[in-house]
């Protein structure tokens, strides 16, 4: 069965300072991987994904994401972190194959705090 | 393009009552997602429509539960009765291609 775990409840970073949001996963097959983000009072907002291709993925905000096959992990970071990167953060896989409708599974996520 | 909206927004109701949850869509996607946020947990699958057709329900924790989506445009998720344990936050996902866009969510409180 698919699974996503993110092993830290919250990261601490202060502004300026480069950022790591780790997430970790298990997959039967190739995995497609995805970053989602939910400011306060706000929905899940979609930062990237990893389908095939590259290991580093760029997406929205300077946010990028590194897959790393042998390690099964997906650890978002950014080079610079603002006050405005604190969010909640999610990890998912995509369970992939007709039968599972693309729903997706996804990890308990991880609070940024960025401070000045 | 109007995104995902769901109503009410939040919503504090007492054990044993009902409560109604609505999704609308991004216009044209057909297939619709519930997925539920217990406090401090995963996001977890509910269940999948494609139109006005159940695709996957396997994620519905138990016969209190109810979605429907007539027509196969918005959805609805009824709890009847609820309980405590049905606190968090419903949130409704759609998707006509590649990519699931997500609604605020409906924060639900059970008392």
């Amino acid at each position: 069965a698919q699974s996503v775990a993110q092993p830290e409840d919250q990261v601490n970073v202060a502004e300026g300072n480069p950022l790591t949001v780790k997430c970790t996963y298990s997959v039967s097959g190739n995995p497609y991987l995805f970053w989602y983000v939910q400011y306060p009072n706000r929905g899940l907002q979609f930062l990237l994904k990893y389908i095939t291709g590259d290991n580093l993925v760029k997406g929205s905000y300077g946010f990028e994401a590194e897959f790393n096959k042998s390690q099964t992990s997906f650890h978002l970071k950014k080079p610079s972190a603002l006050v405005s990167d604190s969010a909640l953060y999610f990890c998912a896989v995509r369970v992939v194959g007709l039968e599972y409708g693309n729903k997706l599974v996804f990890g308990a996520g991880t609070i940024l705090r960025v401070k000045s | 393009e109007a995104g995902v909206t769901q109503f009410p927004s939040h919503s504090v109701i007492e054990k044993g009552q009902t409560v109604t949850l609505r999704c609308d869509p991004i216009s044209g996607h057909d297939n619709l997602y519930w997925y539920r946020r217990v406090m401090g947990k995963e996001i977890k699958f509910l269940l999948h429509f494609v139109k006005e057709s159940k695709q996957d329900e396997s994620g519905m924790p138990n016969n209190r539960f109810l979605a429907e989506r007539t027509g196969g445009t918005y959805s609805t998720l009824k709890v009847q009765p609820a309980e405590l344990e049905d606190s968090g936050v419903y949130f409704c996902a759609s998707r006509k291609g590649g990519e699931q866009y997500f609604g605020p969510g409906t924060r639900l409180t059970v008392t």
